[in-house]
């Protein structure tokens, strides 16, 4: 079965740093591009960075660049995301997801993990 | 950046008839179109991809229609477990990332 786990989400203080952890397994992880999304209390969906199968090209909307880091251990089927420097309008579930690779013209996800519950608050 | 609004935010319909929900992009996405179902406390799950094609066991029920700027899902003779909140998702302008809708809740009327 085709399985995403993710796990290190809490409660933080604003300005304090967590790392999130997913672990893939039920299939070759070191083939796909994965991707963290995220999804604020009783809001949408919000697309938050990618990485590359070898981890040689990384994304990250805007509003999180120069706080948070993707990166990836094909070794270890493992996908982090490096959180710093929290912000209020940072608490969501975070999800990892894969992406599919077949869809034309980007990206589109399947299966995602359970999520993890990020909440930054004082 | 895409800015991708659905119409309507609520939808109330009876079990056993058809469910339509719409999907409108701010500029063309082609076909590059997804719709993903999430129940409460649930993961998304990818439902159709390139704006018709339907998941790996997804049942005919689902179907996705439109390119350019306007999509539909429809969703014929709706049962219990389809209930829940669908997001359309474009993937055809990068950067700055892939865009949500804002989501449909679909609920049992």
């Amino acid at each position: 079965e085709v399985q995403l786990v993710e796990s290190g989400g809490g409660l933080v203080q604003p300005g304090g740093s967590l790392r999130l952890s997913c672990v893939a397994s039920g299939f070759t992880f070191s083939n796909y591009w994965m991707s963290w999304v995220r999804q604020a209390p009783g809001k949408g969906l919000e697309w938050v960075a990618n990485i590359k199968q070898d981890g040689s090209e990384k994304y990250y909307v805007d509003s999180v660049k120069g706080r948070f880091t993707i990166s990836r251990d094909n070794a270890k089927s493992s996908l982090y995301l490096q959180m710093i420097s929290l912000r209020a309008e940072d608490t969501a579930v975070y999800y990892c997801a894969r992406d599919v690779g077949y869809c034309i013209g980007g990206s589109c996800y399947s299966p995602w993990g359970q999520g993890t519950l990020v909440t930054v608050s004082s | 950046e895409i800015v991708m609004t659905q119409s309507p935010a609520t939808l109330s319909v009876s079990p056993g008839e058809r469910a339509t929900l719409s999907c409108r992009a701010s500029q063309s996405v082609s076909s590059s179109l997804a719709w993903y179902q999430q129940k409460p406390g649930q993961a998304p799950r990818l439902l159709i991809y390139d704006a018709s094609t339907r998941a790996t066991g997804i049942p005919a029920r689902f179907s996705g229609s439109g390119s350019g700027t306007e999509f539909t899902l429809t969703i014929s003779g709706l049962q219990s477990v389809d209930f829940a909140v669908y997001y359309c998702q474009q993937y055809n302008s990068w950067p700055p990332g892939y865009t949500f809708g804002q989501g449909t809740k679909l609920e049992i009327k």
